[in-house]
């Protein structure tokens, strides 16, 4: 079975809307880290925004924030206020396990359109 | 910027040759951590490293093999080298996979071509 969903290979969004990329996980490990990240056309992968499973609140950085829910294994990304410079390929990460061996999704390409 | 850097940033190769790639983690980061993005296959996890020792294996071919040096930088040898091996390398590197918010930083990546 698959660690990390990415049901969304592409998604498009107005400039200045919200987006949600969504993003499903699977492990048994009490704990985990779920992680994601962002591929320009450059090619560098950026880190984004992390979420523990034991952590109570949504993690939130600037216009990124996490919807974490627990019981159905979901992490989505939420991006608010989108901006032209959002067009990239996010990824979905999972981080299980002591020596912390991640695993990523498939990723989702964000289109913004002006 | 990261502060994870990679050389080299392109490499052009033929098939049956041996490279090797190159990774300085962040400062203070002890965990470098070797990924393979390429279209078909994602990206894919190959070989953790912590303080020098090996922690993790991922699905790394036996014709790849790296290492971690005293001063904690990494390479990576790829070694009989197929058409199916170009892709884009990263290296990661992170402070300690043991702690639960322990994050990776990737470097800008080493784009091998094997022709």
């Amino acid at each position: 079975a698959q660690k990390i969903t990415q049901t969304q290979p592409g998604m498009f969004v107005q400039e200045k809307e919200a987006v949600t990329l969504d993003c499903t996980y699977d492990t048994s490990d009490p704990s985990y880290g779920l992680f994601w990240y962002k591929q320009p056309s450059s090619g560098e992968m950026i880190f984004l925004i992390y979420q523990g499973s034991y952590d109570q609140q949504n993690a939130t950085e600037g216009r990124y924030s996490l919807n974490f829910q627990k019981a159905r294994k979901s992490a989505n990304l939420v991006i608010s206020a989108s901006q032209l410079g959002d067009s990239a390929m996010y990824f979905c990460a999972m981080r299980e396990g002591e020596a912390g061996k991640s695993t990523f999704g498939d990723g989702t390409t964000l289109t913004v359109k002006p | 910027d990261s502060g994870v850097t990679q050389t080299p940033k392109h490499l052009i190769t033929a098939t049956g040759q041996r490279v090797t790639l190159r990774c300085s983690p962040r400062s203070g980061d002890l965990s470098v951590y070797w990924y393979q993005q390429s279209l078909d296959q994602g990206l894919q996890f190959l070989i953790q490293y912590y303080n020098g020792e090996e922690r993790a294996k991922g699905n790394i071919l036996e014709r790849f093999s790296a290492q971690q040096f005293p001063d904690l930088h990494s390479e990576l040898n790829l070694s009989s080298l197929e058409l199916g091996d170009s892709a884009l390398y990263f290296c990661a590197s992170s402070v300690d996979p043991g702690v639960r918010t322990d994050t990776q930083y990737f470097g800008p990546g080493t784009r091998l071509t094997v022709l």
